[in-house]
């Protein structure tokens, strides 16, 4: 297996500009998980689907932000519109019961 | 102005010795442990797990311990190498909390040298 996939790698956009950032979970699991990690606050959850359906989106920050998962192979995670503090590495995860397994993050960078 | 980040724990080690690093967890219903690895410019990785009906688990070179009396995790690496340089993170799943969500600590960067 690929392991979790996520694109772009790195995107650098200007503020005010719409972001979407994309994720192809590990075939077989049924979380998925959307994290934002900055030096500032480390590691958040910021929202996690379970088959497909979202569960907690508490750690969403505002408005802004919105993710969806439209099928168990692909999410997407939407920032519209950005602004330079939502510059951060944002990972994806999935999992099949505790373990999750992490992609190897987008870094975000809003000018 | 300058920026403030998070001041990581620092553990510097030498090649060879063996590692502990400490976590301490906030929740006494929490059921479920792991210990993840980050090297600098990669996701999380997975290192090794423990349900909270063990105290210690075993894995190749790493073993976790836990004290739920004190709600204490931590990890030892034997014969640290210069590849476990990294930052560790603990994260505990809350039994009573929302299925599979990991709570995340705030890690603790290994640096390992020669």
């Amino acid at each position: 297996d690929a392991g979790v996939i996520q694109s772009p790698r790195h995107e650098v956009t200007e503020m005010g500009q719409e972001v979407t950032l994309r994720c192809k979970p590990i075939s077989g699991h049924n979380s998925l998980f959307w994290y934002r990690q900055t030096m500032m606050r480390g590691l958040e959850l910021l929202i996690y689907f379970n088959n497909n359906v979202p569960i907690d989106d508490s750690g969403m920050p505002e408005d802004r932000f919105s993710a969806k998962m439209p099928n168990a192979s692909f999410s997407t995670l939407k920032i519209q519109p950005s602004e330079p503090r939502d510059s951060a590495v944002y990972f994806c995860a999935s999992s099949f019961l505790y373990e999750q397994y992490f992609g190897p993050g987008t870094r975000l960078t809003v000018t | 102005g300058e920026s403030v980040g998070l001041h990581l724990p620092t553990l510097s080690v030498q090649e060879g010795d063996n590692s502990i690093i400490n976590c301490a967890y906030s929740n006494s219903a929490s059921d479920y442990f792991i210990w993840y690895k980050q090297e600098s410019g990669k996701g999380p990785q997975f290192i090794i797990d423990i349900r909270s009906n063990m105290d210690k688990r075993q894995g190749q070179r790493v073993t976790v311990l836990l004290n739920k009396t004190v709600k204490h995790l931590s990890l030892q690496i034997a014969a640290t190498q210069p590849g476990d340089s990294a930052v560790y993170f603990c994260a505990e799943r809350d039994e009573g909390g929302s299925q599979g969500n990991l709570i995340f600590g705030k890690g603790t960067k290994l640096s390992v040298k020669p």
